[in-house]
């Protein structure tokens, strides 16, 4: 089942301007993570943020999250062109080594 | 050593073959699970292996067999796959069982063609 739901579902942007996603989810969670996965291969873990952080940042990545409106949003800063990716949210709904439920995802292009 | 390993990297098989896909890790950690994926789609969970025993399984068809030889090895063997089976099969492993606050760690994935 999904729990996320990513918007946009695509983005296409300019090298240099911002990027922001969002994401809503349905279930209370524990924490709520962000992954990004180039070109069909493996996800790599950005960040995560936990139910009682409002805002959390790393380098380049700011990500907020409203547990009262069950989202989160990702800000990517001065993008470049080796961000083009999938980037999806991914919650923990079973608090635990239930694995992970990933959001639908949004396809982030940088024209160079 | 920080990674996952999974092979092999693309397979393709018809509808009739026994085939394994295999992840390794070396980083000690006790939680290990399958994912799929289709294309343009997000991973789904397939299996949960905590301290090398199944722990979910999320009505995964039988024809996935799942196994946790040791605490660093997960194998998936297939066995009478359909065509709607190709996808991208992603392993993952976490440190600790039961730690919602842990990352998952991803292997790049088996692209599988089921023919």
């Amino acid at each position: 089942s999904q729990q996320g739901e990513e918007d946009p579902q695509a983005l296409s942007i300019q090298e240099g301007e911002n990027a922001t996603m969002n994401c809503s989810y349905k279930t209370s969670i524990n924490n709520l993570q962000w992954y990004r996965q180039n070109s069909g291969r493996g996800l790599v873990h950005l960040i995560l943020i936990r139910s009682n952080e409002r805002e959390k940042h790393s380098g380049r990545l700011r990500v907020t999250l409203d547990t009262s409106k069950k989202s989160s949003s990702l800000l990517i800063t001065a993008s470049r062109a080796a961000d083009t990716a999938s980037y999806f949210c991914a919650t923990d709904p079973g608090g635990g080594a239930d694995g992970l439920t990933f959001g639908k995802g949004t396809h982030l292009i940088i024209q160079p | 050593d920080t990674e996952v390993t999974q092979t092999p990297k693309h397979l393709v098989m018809g509808m009739t073959n026994k085939k394994s896909l295999k992840c390794e890790q070396h980083m000690g950690h006790r939680a290990m699970y399958w994912y799929k994926q289709k294309a343009k789609k997000p991973p789904e969970l397939m299996f949960v292996y905590s301290y090398e025993k199944l722990s979910i399984n999320e009505s995964v068809p039988s024809r996935f067999s799942p196994e946790c030889p040791n605490s660093s090895l997960l194998n998936l063997h297939l066995h009478a796959l359909q065509p709607e089976d190709s996808a991208l099969y992603l392993c993952a492993s976490s440190p600790r069982p039961g730690w919602a606050q842990e990352t998952q760690y991803f292997g790049p994935g088996t692209r599988l063609l089921v023919l």
